[in-house]
């Protein structure tokens, strides 16, 4: 059983549509992050969340962290094929291990 | 741009031999982590280090893999005897602090026939 679940696995959409991705867990995390991968490339990190509640946005991309700090989303708003890539939950564990969810392949049509 | 850099980026390789990976992380950065990726089981944490020292490799196969830092500037992964289900992008991480973001490398995509 993984720590962080991630879903939908796989999304497929058209530029212009709006998406939503999900990361849960029966954990409590003190802050939880999302990063981006791209083909070729290591992740890349796109946001930090501390507070249950906490909502942060980046351009199209919001973040919000639940209220119990148990799970996350991330809705993406007129999606272009740019924002096509892996999107990626982690969380930092016992030791100051961080943890990633299998992630989200999402692919945005032109 | 400060980055994370890894090498070597593809490594092709038989059963058997010995593979080395190594890593440069950021400028100071004190922490340093190993993560292999694969299709079936995503990101999974081989080993970190914090301030040179290593914290947890209990992610490793001991019997094989072996992760160490002989300096600040250098982060070395190594697999000996290498195997086909070792195939893999492996990516090297640096950061500073507790729960600070991590900056990866583009990885080594290593395959074992």
């Amino acid at each position: 059983t993984q720590l962080l679940e991630q879903s939908p696995q796989f999304l497929s959409i058209q530029e212009g549509e709006n998406l939503t991705v999900y990361c849960n867990s029966s954990s409590v995390f003190s802050s939880l992050q999302w990063y981006r991968q791209e083909p070729g490339e290591g992740p890349v990190l796109l946001v930090t969340v501390v507070t249950g509640g906490e909502v942060k946005k980046l351009k199209r991309l919001t973040f919000q962290f639940g209220d119990a700090r148990k799970d996350s989303s991330l809705h993406i708003t007129a999606a272009q094929p740019g924002d096509t890539g892996l999107y990626l939950c982690a969380a930092e564990t016992s030791g100051s291990r961080l943890t990633f969810g299998e992630g989200t392949q999402l692919t945005v049509n032109p | 741009d400060a980055r994370v850099t890894q090498t070597p980026r593809h490594k092709v390789t038989e059963m058997g031999q010995e593979v080395t990976m190594r890593c440069q992380p950021i400028l100071g950065h004190n922490t340093v982590f190993w993560y292999r990726q694969t299709m079936m089981q995503g990101l999974e944490l081989l080993a970190y280090f914090r301030n040179r020292a290593p914290l947890d490799d209990s992610g490793m196969p001991k019997d094989r893999f072996s992760a160490e830092m002989p300096d600040a500037t250098l982060a070395t992964l190594k697999i000996q005897p290498s195997e086909p289900r070792d195939s893999a992008v492996y990516f090297c991480a640096s950061g500073f602090g507790k729960g600070k973001s991590l900056h990866f490398g583009n990885g080594t995509r290593l395959t074992v026939t």
